[in-house]
């Protein structure tokens, strides 16, 4: 069965640089989750999308943007990166009314330099 | 807000061991439970769910049940092995389609 996918797996950038992570989801999925997970941390919740539409957002720093495509993709756009950026970036997805499924992606391990 | 919280870890056991994991929470209204496990370097994979009080969920030998008198969803495996290595993370959520909130996690490690 097709999974979330995410790109890249890894990705390393210097400080004040820009990065941007790609989301697919589950096809039909119609929901798209953002967490960042600092090194021996919980999951914290940035932000989603339903139906292209932003849905919720939680504890996203200002300097990060994020979008849902008419294909259902997702993008998170990170700016002026720090070090704190550096953490594992986890995308979701679930199809509303679906008995909460969600479905995670093996995430992109970002370290920023 | 909604928040989780785990018995503090990690947890050291020998295979074969019995297992139980703390998981408390607190919400606002009636949340639905999960545990997620991750393996090291991977992503998070659901365990097992429980929607409403006094669901049991299970999977793969855990088991747990949603107690809504004490507002608890404790992990359990009655013999554990080497295999069930990981991090496991309680989770909630209020509705279907919002944002997923984690306990810390707990890293398990079990010895042959």
């Amino acid at each position: 069965a097709a999974g979330v996918i995410q790109s890249p797996r890894h990705l390393i950038k210097e400080k004040r640089e820009t990065a941007t992570l790609k989301c697919y989801p589950i096809p039909r999925h119609d929901t798209v989750y953002w967490y960042q997970q600092g090194p021996g941390q919980d999951p914290q919740f940035l932000i989603s999308f339903y139906e292209k539409m932003q849905s919720d957002k939680g504890s996203i720093p200002d300097r990060f943007s994020a979008q849902q495509f008419s294909d259902y993709h997702s993008e998170l756009n990170m700016s002026s990166l720090e070090l704190g950026d550096s953490a594992l970036y986890f995308c979701a997805s679930s199809l509303l009314g679906q008995g909460y499924g969600y479905t995670f992606g093996s995430g992109t391990r970002l370290t920023v330099v | 807000g909604d928040s989780v919280t785990q018995m503090e870890g990690p947890v050291t056991l020998s295979e074969e061991a019995f297992l139980t994991i703390n998981c408390t929470y607190t919400a606002t209204g009636y949340p639905s439970l999960f545990w997620y496990v991750q393996y090291p370097g991977e992503g998070l994979q659901l365990l097992l769910k429980a929607t409403k009080a006094d669901d049991k969920g299970s999977n793969k030998g855990f088991e747990a049940t949603y107690r809504k008198e004490t507002t608890s969803f404790h992990l359990e495996k009655g013999s554990v092995q080497v295999s069930d290595s990981a991090v496991y993370f309680c989770a909630l959520t209020e509705t279907s389609g919002s944002r997923l909130t984690f306990g810390e996690g707990t890293q398990l490690t079990v010895n042959p």
